[in-house]
C-alpha cells in the first residue's frame, strides 16, 4: 500500500509559485515527511523535510497540516530548471532508506 | 563539495556476464544505499550498509551481491547478467546521527545496457 499520494502530473508557469500536494493520512508519529526531485536520469536531489513545523531553505517551502495528514511543497518561483519528478515519502527516523514511488511530474512552462 | 562519485559512468556487458559497480561516498558519510531504476520506472531501493554492515535489504536479485568496505566504498558485484538489468544504479550516502536521520546524497549514477 502506498504511503503518499501524489498528483501524476502538474503543470506551472515560469516564475510562478508552484503548489505541489501530498497526502500522508497513515503518517506515523515517528516519520518526517521528505522530499526529493528527479531531474531527468539525474540522481534524486534532497529539497527539504520535516516533521511538524513549517520548513524553508533555499530551495522551498514545506507546509505540514496540524493533524500531519497531508503537506505541500511550495517553489516560490519556478523556473525550467524545476522541471523534475518530485516525490513526496515519508521516513522514520535513523538510518532508514527512501521509498520511491508516484511522484508528480512537474512541467515548468515559459 | 565533494559527491557521492560512481565508477563507472557507463557500461555494456553481454547476457550471462558479470559487472561491478563502484560507489565512494562523501568524506565522513557512513552510510551507503544502493538503488537501482529501471527506464520509466522509480528508483527502487536494493541494498544499505551502515558501519560496513548490512543494514537494510530490498529487491535485490540474488544473482547481486554488495560489500561496503573499511574506506566506506561500496561495490555492487552482479552476475549472470540478464537484458532486464539495464538500468540507471544510483548510490547515495548520508551520515546517521542518531538523533536526526541524515539526508541521502545520490550520485549521478551508472548505466548498465545488457546486451
Amino acid at each position: 500500500d502506498a504511503k503518499t499520494t501524489q498528483p501524476p502530473s502538474m503543470d506551472c508557469a515560469e516564475g510562478r509559485a508552484a503548489n505541489l500536494p501530498c497526502n500522508h493520512s497513515t503518517i506515523s508519529g515517528n516519520e518526517y515527511v521528505y522530499w526529493y526531485r528527479q531531474i531527468h536520469s539525474q540522481g534524486p536531489q534532497y529539497i527539504i523535510h520535516g516533521l511538524k513545523n513549517n520548513e524553508t531553505n533555499e530551495m522551498a517551502s514545506l507546509i505540514i497540516t496540524e493533524d500531519r495528514k497531508s503537506s505541500t511543497l511550495i517553489l516560490p518561483h519556478a523556473t525550467l530548471r524545476d522541471t523534475a519528478v518530485y516525490y513526496c515519502i515519508l521516513r522514520p527516523n535513523a538510518g532508514n532508506m527512501l521509498t520511491f514511488g508516484g511522484g508528480t511530474r512537474l512541467m515548468v512552462k515559459p | 563539495a565533494a559527491g557521492v562519485i560512481q565508477s563507472p559512468r557507463h557500461l555494456i556487458k553481454e547476457k550471462r556476464e558479470t559487472a561491478t559497480l563502484k560507489c565512494y561516498p562523501i568524506p565522513r558519510h557512513d552510510t551507503v544505499y544502493w538503488y537501482q531504476q529501471g527506464p520509466g520506472q522509480d528508483p527502487q531501493f536494493l541494498i544499505s550498509f551502515y558501519e560496513k554492515m548490512q543494514s537494510d535489504k530490498g529487491s535485490i536479485p540474488d544473482r547481486f551481491s554488495a560489500q561496503q568496505f573499511s574506506d566506506y566504498h561500496s561495490e555492487l558485484n552482479m552476475s549472470s547478467l540478464e537484458l532486464g538489468d539495464s538500468a540507471l544504479y544510483f548510490c547515495a550516502s548520508s551520515f546517521e546521527t542518531g538523533e536526526e536521520t541524515g539526508e541521502l546524497f545520490f550520485g549521478e549514477g551508472s548505466r548498465l545496457t545488457v546486451l
